[in-house]
């Protein structure tokens, strides 16, 4: 059974630092995995999605990788500011389903 | 292009009372989804249909949970009785046939008191 690992729950940060936020699955049989952003009483937004044949996706300030061997998928933002801060959800599509993360709380300090 | 219209976005009801959700899918989505989030934790798949044909309603609690979605577009989730661990948010989402990647709408917060 696919199971989603999001660490650590919760982070907070000062302005402008680059931070990496980690999602792990227990089975390497994905088809892809999706990064989504959460903002308090909204729904998702997504953000990057990774092709199980591909290695890292981009979209401007925002970077994610797959290892698909070692069951792990990071989200790196670089130069944060304070509107980047939301849940980030990573959810992996295995067996026609999405099996979802818990999230990390991300708080940008100003 | 429109994106996945939910309604309403809030409902406060009392327990055993009932609460209906309404899903407008994005135009041309055959696939829908009805997500639960349950506060602090990832979203839950209830039910997805595949045009007005249910593929997978293995998590949905069908004593009090039902969906339908007659005509193979816009979709409701009913709950009857609620109960208090229903609070939650409602997502849908939708995604064209054979694409995995889904979109979403904005959810309905459900308070159950």
């Amino acid at each position: 059974k696919q199971e989603v690992t999001q660490i650590p729950a919760a982070l907070s940060v000062p302005e402008g630092e680059n931070l990496v936020l980690n999602c792990s699955f227990t089975d390497s049989a994905i088809y892809n995995l999706q990064w989504f952003r959460q903002d308090p009483g909204k729904g998702l937004t997504s953000l990057l999605l990774i092709q199980s044949s591909q290695r890292e996706q981009t979209s401007g300030r925002l970077n994610a990788s797959l290892d698909k061997s070692s069951g792990r998928s990071t989200l790196y933002i670089a130069a944060s500011q304070p509107g980047d801060s939301a849940t980030y959800l990573c959810a992996v599509r295995s067996n026609y389903q999405l099996i979802w993360g818990a999230g990390t709380k991300l708080i940008i300090k100003p | 292009e429109a994106g996945v219209a939910q309604s309403p976005r809030y409902k406060i009801i009392e327990k055993r009372q009932s609460v209906a959700f309404w899903c407008n899918p994005i135009s041309g989505h055959a696939t829908l989804y009805w997500y639960q989030q349950i506060l602090g934790q990832g979203p839950k798949l209830l039910i997805q249909f595949q045009n007005n044909g249910v593929v997978d309603d293995s998590q949905l609690p069908k004593d009090r949970f039902s969906a339908e979605r007659l005509k193979g577009v816009d979709s409701t989730l009913k709950i009857q009785p609620a109960k208090l661990e229903d609070s939650a948010v409602y997502l849908c989402a939708s995604s064209l046939e054979g694409s995995t990647e889904a979109f979403f709408g904005q959810g309905t917060r459900l308070t159950v008191v």
